[in-house]
Parts: structure tokens; C-alpha cells; sequence
């Protein structure tokens, strides 16, 4: 299956600065997926996001889900050393639940 | 406590041996997973399971057998045909969002 792709695959932030990544693909996706893995750990479910221009937020998390359904965004607002991990989002694949995840983007937070 | 569980954690297997990863949920999902993940990058879907006695193969199938005769486990073989099998494996479950297992790192020399 076609990966989605994410950007950037990195970013050093000082704590306190934000941070985005952002997923796209080229086919409209039915629904997009996050999800978090700590260093060592293993993924953990953020949330889904389901209509065109939808927007949730999570505490100093906010998901984005674009108006054509072609994109979405992570964002937090002032960095915590708990953010560390690589974030991925995935999308819906072929028919049920099968997903296809992103390639991540892998965030460092520095004191 | 529901959850996933893998075992063991590590692994460490000479080349041309078989090694089946172990996957086991309480959670009464019906399907479950099992995805490749190689340092630095993303999930790989190995073979998927929407029920039991049935299973699919996903994106990167070839070298790698699975069972699924009951519904809380869905274990996963290494074959020696498996040109690359160092890796960390994880499997899920999960009708909507997936729930992890901790993984098991497999290391083949």
C-alpha cells in the first residue's frame, strides 16, 4: 500500500516552542489516524479524525483534518520533554480497518 | 487487565531457523495485526486477521506465515525465507483505532 507521507521526518525544538507535523496524501482519505511511540515503546492510539475541516484538540494538542480530506496536521503548543517520540498518522486502506501508516516525524525536545 | 501482550521481548535466532512471535489479547477484538518496523522508520503491515480462521496477507508477506485458530492469539513465524528478519515486530488488535503490544525485537544472526 502507498505510504502517506509526512513532514518534516525530524524537528529539534526547544521546550516551550511549538511544534507541527504534517501528513499528506494524494488520494482522499476516508478518515486519518494518529498515533505516538515513545522511544523503545510501542504506538498509542491519539485520535481519529472523520469530517472535512474537522478540528480536535487534546490538551496542548491540536489535530487538524483538511477541508479536501488530503491532509492533516499535528500540532503542540509550547513543548514538553513528555512530547518526545515519533508521532505517525495513518489512513484507512482497501476495505474494513486495515490502516496504512506514515512515515513519522520524529521529535526531539531539548531543555 | 486488558491488554496485549508479546513475548519475549527479545529474541535471538541463527539464520536459516524458523522463530514464531507470540500474540496474545483480552480484548475481544476480532481482528488483529502484525506490523514490521526497521530503525527509523514507519509501521509495515505483515499479515492482518478480521476473524478467526481467516487472515490476509498485508504489504510485506513474503518470508512470514501466520495462524489465527482462536481468537485471542494471532501468532507470527519467521521463516528462513525472510531475507531481512532483524526487526521489531509489533502486533495489534483493534476494530477502529489499534492497541499495541510492547513489541518483541528480533535479532537474527
Amino acid at each position: 500500500g502507498q505510504q502517506v507521507m509526512q513532514i518534516p521526518q525530524y524537528q529539534h525544538v526547544q521546550e516551550g516552542e511549538d511544534f507541527t507535523t504534517y501528513c499528506n496524501s494524494s488520494t482522499t482519505l476516508s478518515n486519518i489516524q494518529w498515533y505516538k511511540q515513545r522511544p523503545g515503546g510501542h504506538p498509542v492510539f491519539l485520535i481519529q479524525l472523520v469530517k472535512s475541516g474537522e478540528v480536535k484538540k487534546q490538551k496542548r494538542l491540536t489535530f487538524q483534518f483538511g477541508e479536501a480530506k488530503k491532509n492533516s496536521s499535528l500540532h503542540i503548543t509550547a513543548t514538553q520533554t513528555t512530547d518526545v517520540g515519533t508521532y505517525f498518522c495513518a489512513k484507512v486502506t482497501g476495505g474494513g480497518n486495515k490502516l496504512t501508516f506514515g512515515t513519522g516525524t520524529q521529535l526531539k525536545v531539548e531543555l | 487487565d486488558g491488554g496485549i501482550t508479546q513475548s519475549p521481548k527479545y529474541l535471538f535466532r541463527k539464520e536459516g531457523q524458523n522463530v514464531t512471535l507470540s500474540c496474545e489479547q483480552n480484548l475481544n477484538h476480532d481482528a488483529m495485526y502484525w506490523y514490521r518496523q526497521d530503525p527509523g522508520q514507519g509501521l509495515r503491515l505483515i499479515y492482518y486477521s478480521q476473524i478467526v480462521n481467516d487472515f490476509q496477507k498485508g504489504d510485506i508477506a513474503e518470508g512470514y506465515s501466520v495462524s489465527r485458530e482462536k481468537k485471542e492469539s494471532f501468532p507470527l513465524t519467521v521463516t528462513s525465507a525472510q531475507k531481512n528478519p532483524t526487526a521489531f515486530y509489533l502486533c495489534a488488535s483493534g476494530q477502529y483505532e489499534q492497541y499495541f503490544g510492547p513489541g518483541t525485537r528480533l535479532t537474527v544472526t
